[in-house]
């Protein structure tokens, strides 16, 4: 079993839909990050949380560390949201290494 | 992303050969990672180091090596190219003292082994 389970893997949404994408993770974190990644592109935190809730813009990202899951919400999504959304978390241990979950494919059609 | 140099950024090898990617970073950040990403699959740690002169195994070792002489440059080995080391590498960065304990991310480096 992976240490960091996204879901769902791919998702189609019409643009100004609200999107949902989970997270779940089975270690000790000291941190979640959500980042996004456009096709061929390079890697761009969104979030970084250690509790509760963020927002920036149209994005949102809340933690529930008590039942070890995130949530990174999209409100009023537009095409330019597509791209694949990675899910990362900040192992307790020496190194604090990243661990990734497989990401979520988004594609947000006009 | 600023402050994360990642060179090259694609690179065509033959099978056997070698090359070593360069992760440059300006933060002054202790921890630094490589990482792989191959389709269907999250991006898998090779290698890691935790301060100037350390380096550590991560998941997924075997074919690379790593070397931190200096604190803002983590370079990325392949001794011996295989078609398998196709991938696209990444190389991350992060502080360990609030507030620079974020992430931060290179560009990513395109490698395909011929």
């Amino acid at each position: 079993k992976n240490e960091v389970e996204q879901s769902p893997q791919n998702l189609t949404a019409q643009e100004g839909e609200f999107i949902t994408i989970n997270c779940s993770y089975s270690v000790g974190i000291s941190a979640l990050h959500w980042l996004q990644q456009h096709p061929g592109g390079g890697i761009v935190s969104l979030f970084m949380l250690s509790s509760g809730k963020k927002k920036h813009g149209r994005l949102i990202a809340t933690i529930n560390i008590q039942e070890k899951h995130s949530s990174l919400h999209i409100t009023a999504s537009h095409p330019r949201d597509s791209a694949v959304y990675i899910c990362a978390v900040h192992r307790m241990e020496y190194g604090n290494k990243l661990v990734f979950g497989a990401g979520t494919i988004l594609r947000v059609k006009s | 992303n600023a402050g994360v140099t990642q060179t090259p950024k694609f690179r065509v090898l033959k099978t056997g050969q070698s090359m070593t990617l360069l992760c440059a970073q300006d933060m002054n950040h202790e921890y630094m990672y490589w990482y792989r990403q191959d389709p269907g699959m999250g991006l898998r740690l090779i290698h890691y180091s935790v301060g100037e002169g350390t380096t550590a195994k991560g998941e997924v070792p075997d074919g690379y090596n790593v070397s931190r002489l200096k604190k803002q440059n983590f370079l990325l080995g392949l001794e011996s190219a295989a078609p398998s080391q196709t991938s696209v590498y990444f190389c991350a960065t992060k502080g360990i003292s609030a507030p620079n304990t974020e992430a931060f991310f290179g560009q990513g480096t395109r490698l395909t082994v011929v």
